[in-house]
């Protein structure tokens, strides 16, 4: 069974850094291209970011762009969001996905998802 | 960056009716395009693959059409448990946005 488990949320101040993990288990972590995405009050999804199986490409939304860093350790099964300089907005629950296994593919398997409390 | 709308952005309808979700890309994205089911509290379900294809273990009464750059999911007879936000993803070309979702309830 695949298993994605999201962890490392928690309430931060405006300006501060957090950086997510996500275990996956229940298949080949290397075979799978994966993704961050997340969910603001109130709001739909969004998109934010992509790595490739080797860790290049990475691909972001503009609005994370220079302050969040996607990366992976295919060696622990792990994927990673860094998040710096946090804003109000980035306040969400956000939800490791897995992409595809060649090409772009949709969001197949989700973990439950960490909660970031951005707030003075 | 294609944009991504959805029509209606909610709807209510009686179990046993037929309903339609209509999803619009801002420019060509192929067959690249899938719908997924939310529930209060709960990750996104992946629906629908390649804008048509039925993932394994959704019930046959969801299904997904294309037109052009219009995209549909449709409910052939709306049951309670269908009860969600259903939101539809293109995923041509980073950034793979989603569109802004379609809350469904029974009337």
């Amino acid at each position: 069974e695949v298993q994605l488990v999201e962890s490392g949320g928690g309430l931060v101040q405006p300006g501060g850094s957090l950086r997510l993990s996500c275990a996956a288990s229940g298949f080949t972590f290397t075979d799978y291209e994966m993704n961050w995405v997340r969910q603001t009050p109130g709001k739909g999804l969004e998109w934010i970011s992509y790595i490739y199986r080797t860790g290049s490409p990475i691909y972001y939304v503009e609005s994370v762009w220079g302050r969040f860093t996607i990366s992976r350790d295919n060696s622990q099964d792990s994927l990673y969001l860094q998040m710096n300089s946090l804003r109000v907005e980035d306040t969400g629950i956000y939800y490791c996905a897995r992409g595809g296994s060649g090409g772009y593919r949709p969001h197949d398997s989700w973990g439950q998802g960490t909660v970031v409390i951005v707030s003075s | 960056d294609i944009q991504m709308t959805q029509s209606p952005s909610s709807l209510s309808a009686s179990v046993g009716d037929r309903v339609t979700i209509t999803c619009r890309a801002s420019q060509g994205i192929s067959n690249y395009l899938a719908w997924y089911q939310q529930k209060p509290g709960k990750a996104p379900h992946l629906l629908i693959s390649g804008a048509s294809t039925l993932q394994s273990g959704v019930p046959s009464r969801f299904s997904g059409s294309v037109s052009g750059t219009d995209f549909t999911l449709t409910i052939t007879s709306l049951q309670p448990e269908d009860v969600s936000t259903y939101y539809c993803q293109h995923y041509h070309s980073a950034p793979f946005t989603f569109g802004p979702g379609t809350t469904v309830d029974i009337k």
